[in-house]
């Protein structure tokens, strides 16, 4: 089965400027999660959706992130305006499970590179 | 916060060894796992243990977890240059809504 994609894989921009990464999740799972992965870090969760509905969004930055998943498939992340703290390599992942399943491997894309000048 | 917490964060072997990584937790769980991420990639599920099991095999890899002490290792027996990456352990923390929390990494590196 084809995996988890996420474009751009790179992207530079000056803070302030805006950005949007896409995820397209392996087809038919209903869970999708967005991290955020500093140098050094692992992996924190920024947003959780089962389906098309936020499940978990509570370490999302709201002042300047957002993001929203048309239709319980692909998904978009934003961040307007950037800030040079959030120059990070940002993560999709997905899971067939449902969201109350105890036992949930997650299936991650390669990731977008951001850096914020 | 990371939940988990790996040591050591860099391990450094020659190809043939063992390498075992450890992962400590402070919560209570439902099951812990363990990643793997080769540089510049995304996380690649190696092993999947609950909470109610104290050993498991894939492969080269052994995983244990002992809830008394809130810990758990990751065994990789004849390590080969190809197993250089880093190790995450993720739980999640007794949830059931299938997030997980991750900690910083162990970073092992095989030489030939």
């Amino acid at each position: 089965e084809a995996g988890v994609a996420q474009s751009p894989r790179y992207k530079i921009i000056e803070k302030r400027q805006s950005v949007a990464f896409w995820c397209n999740p392996i087809s038919g799972h209903a869970t999708l999660y967005w991290y955020q992965q500093i140098l050094g870090q692992g992996p924190k969760l920024l947003i959780q959706f089962q389906n098309n509905g936020v499940v978990d969004d509570s370490q999302l930055p709201k002042d300047r992130f957002s993001a929203e998943r048309l239709k319980g498939v692909d998904s978009t992340l934003k961040i307007q305006p950037a800030k040079l703290e959030d120059s990070a390599v940002y993560l999709c992942a997905s899971s067939s499970s449902g969201v109350r399943r105890l036992y949930n491997e997650q299936f991650f894309g390669p990731g977008t590179r951001l850096t914020v000048l | 916060s990371q939940q988990g917490e790996e040591d050591p964060q860099a391990l450094s072997i020659q190809e043939g060894e063992n390498a075992t990584m450890n992962c400590s937790y402070k919560t209570s769980i439902n099951n812990l796992q363990w990643y793997r991420q080769n540089s510049g990639r995304g996380l690649v599920h190696l092993i999947l243990i609950r909470s109610n099991e104290r050993e498991k095999h894939s492969g080269r890899l052994r995983v244990t977890l002992d809830t008394s002490k809130k810990s758990s290792s990751l065994l990789i027996t004849a390590s080969r240059a190809a197993d250089t990456a880093s190790y995450f352990c993720a739980t999640d923390r007794g949830s059931t809504l299938g997030r997980l929390y991750f900690g910083r990494g162990t970073q092992l590196t095989v030489w030939p």
